[in-house]
């Protein structure tokens, strides 16, 4: 059974500050996607990771996946107020039977001025 | 413009009441989803469906039921026997096997048990 861990689960970070969260993953899978949910809303997609060695940014925000480690990070650069929130990761369950994807528990980011 | 459409938004439910959440996609997609999300929680699967007339219990079925007779529509019915049912629900689909896209949620609905 494909399992997905977040860490950290809850993160308060200073403004202007770095960090990275990571996503582990129990099975093979070469598919990884990014989340964000808001305070009461729903899940947008941020990143959508299609092979190994895959990186993409946007913004203040990157994600990487290495499929061999079974890892994906999302690193925080010099967080901004804006970007508090949930974010998940979710892992491809191939021919599993939870559904198509699997989510981890998500990571509650907290900004600080 | 193609999306994903969860009515109501917020819902109140008496004890002892079946209530039925809408979902309905306008994007062509083949798969739908349930979620339920406790306050500070993941996502829990309740039920999924790949295709029409088609669906399976995810992790945490007991005290719902769906249907899927509309490749657009996927609504879930939390029943009485769902002691606890005060959560977000959310909705979402996908392409076949969402391996290139992931999927695409709804605004999803806020159920309270009054």
């Amino acid at each position: 059974e494909l399992k997905v861990e977040q860490n950290p689960l809850f993160l308060s970070m200073q403004e202007g500050k770095n960090y990275t969260i990571y996503c582990n993953y129990s099975t093979t899978s070469d598919r990884l996607y990014w989340y964000r949910q808001d305070p009461g809303k729903s899940l947008e997609s941020l990143f959508v990771l299609l092979s190994n060695g895959a990186v993409k940014q946007e913004g203040r925000l990157m994600a990487s996946l290495d499929t061999k480690a079974r890892l994906s990070t999302l690193h925080i650069t010099a967080a901004v107020h804006d970007l508090s929130a949930t974010y998940f990761c979710a892992v491809n369950n191939y021919g599993g039977s939870q559904g198509n994807l699997i989510f981890g528990k998500g990571t509650k980011l907290s900004v600080k001025p | 413009d193609g999306g994903i459409t969860q009515s109501p938004k917020y819902l109140f439910r008496k004890e002892g009441q079946n209530v039925t959440l809408s979902c309905e996609q306008n994007l062509n997609h083949d798969a739908m989803y349930w979620y339920r999300q406790d306050p500070g929680q993941g996502l829990r699967l309740i039920y999924y469906s790949q295709i029409v007339n088609d669906f399976q219990k995810g992790d945490i079925a007991e005290g719902y039921s769906v249907s899927r007779e509309k490749k657009e529509s996927f609504p879930l019915t939390v029943t009485s026997a769902q002691k606890n049912p005060t959560a977000f629900y959310l909705c979402a689909s996908s392409r076949p096997r969402a391996w290139d896209y992931g999927y695409t949620f709804g605004s999803g609905t806020r159920l309270t048990v009054v």
